[in-house]
Parts: structure tokens; sequence; C-alpha cells
């Protein structure tokens, strides 16, 4: 079975950093890229960036450039998404997920994880 | 930036009606576009790619098409398990962005 799971709820202060992590398993995972979307409270679905774990190409949303590092470790089929000094405007539900074909970013994304609650409160 | 604008944001329905949601591109984007069904507490699901094409395993009562700025979500006989929240998304330039979405209620 394709999978993505998701690491476990975070709870930071202001300032702190944190790396999150997303396994991907069933696949070949250094074919397919993995994007990352953040989702604030109540709030709608937003695409943060995109690494191709085979060559570690990586794209960033202008939003979030600068902003947070996407990056993978294809030994352990594993993608992250860290921050160097959280806010407490990070405060969100953080979702990875695969395209529906390999090497391509056309068809939409059928694999997510489960999500990662990240709460930043002082 | 390309910016995809949904419409309705909000729509109530009753079981057994026919919805349409719309999804507008700031510029073309040929058919790369996908939309998704979002449950509270739950991952988003993909329901279309390709402007039109159904995700294996989606029920034919979904249904989308478009091209270009323009495209459309219909939901044919609207089932207790269709009320969600919807988005589209584009896949033709980087970001690849997400409309607003449409929370779609029982009436």
């Amino acid at each position: 079975e394709v999978q993505l799971v998701q690491s476990g709820a975070e709870v930071k202060k202001p300032g702190e950093s944190l790396k999150i992590s997303c396994k991907g398993s069933g696949y070949i995972f250094t074919n397919y890229w993995i994007v990352w979307v953040r989702q604030m409270p109540g709030k709608g679905l937003e695409w943060m960036g995109i690494i191709y774990p085979g060559d570690s190409d990586t794209r960033y949303s202008p939003s979030f450039q600068g902003q947070v590092t996407i990056s993978a470790d294809k030994s352990i089929s594993t993608a992250y998404l860290q921050w160097s000094s959280l806010k407490a405007s990070d405060t969100a539900i953080y979702y990875c997920a695969r395209p529906g074909r390999a090497a391509m970013i056309t068809y939409g994304m059928d694999v997510w994880g489960q999500g990662t609650t990240v709460t930043v409160s002082s | 930036d390309i910016q995809l604008t949904q419409s309705p944001s909000f729509l109530s329905a009753s079981v057994g009606d026919t919805v349409t949601i719309t999804c507008r591109a700031s510029q073309g984007i040929s058919s790369y576009l996908a939309w998704y069904q979002q449950k509270p507490g739950k991952a988003p699901k993909l329901l279309i790619y390709a402007a039109s094409t159904l995700q294996s395993g989606v029920p034919s009562r979904f249904s989308g098409s478009g091209s270009g700025t323009d495209f459309t979500l219909t939901i044919s006989s609207l089932q207790p398990e269709d009320f969600a929240t919807y988005y589209c998304q584009q896949l033709n330039f980087y970001p690849l962005t997400f409309g607003g979405g449409t929370k779609v209620e029982i009436k």
C-alpha cells in the first residue's frame, strides 16, 4: 500500500526550531515529487513548496521562501519541513502529499499524509 | 502567482440536488487543474485531475470541465457523504496555488 506517514503533533514556543517529517512507503520514493501544504485553523489550503527526492530539486512558494526549509533523505524515504525560528502564526496543520504519476506534478496529489498539527504558543 | 477564484465560497443544498462550483484562474492554465474534497479533520482527497479526468474510485456523480481560465466541478445527485469543502488547484505554474474553497452544507 502506498502511504505517507507524518510525524506527530508538536507544541512549541515562539523562537524555537522544529523539523517535521513525512515517510513514504509502498513506492519508489525517489521517483515522485513531495509537496507540503499548510492549513491554518479554519482556513483553506496553501501550497508551500515541493521537492524531488531523486535529485533534491526544490521549489518554494514566494510566500514561504526563506521562512521554511524543505529537504529529503532518500536513504530513509523521508521528506522534511523545518523552521529555524517559529512564530505564533506558524500554528497550523501541515500536510505532505504525492502526485499521481512518477516525476510529474500535473496529475494532482493523490496520496496525502495524515497531517501534522503544529501549535506555537508562549 | 496564478490566482484561483472559487465561487461560491459557501452553498447550501439538499440531498439529490445538482451543484456546480466554479474556479477561475487569473491567467490561462490549459487543463492543468485538479479538484479536491476535504472533510473536517481529514486530509484532502483528489477527485478530478486534468480538469475532467475522474480519479480512480471516485463516484461518477462528480464531473469536471473547462480549460484555459474557467473550470467547473459538478456534483450530480448530491449524497450525504458529499457535504464537505472543495478546492481547486492549478498545476501549470509554480507556485501550484489552490482556490479559496467552497463549503457545501446541508440545507
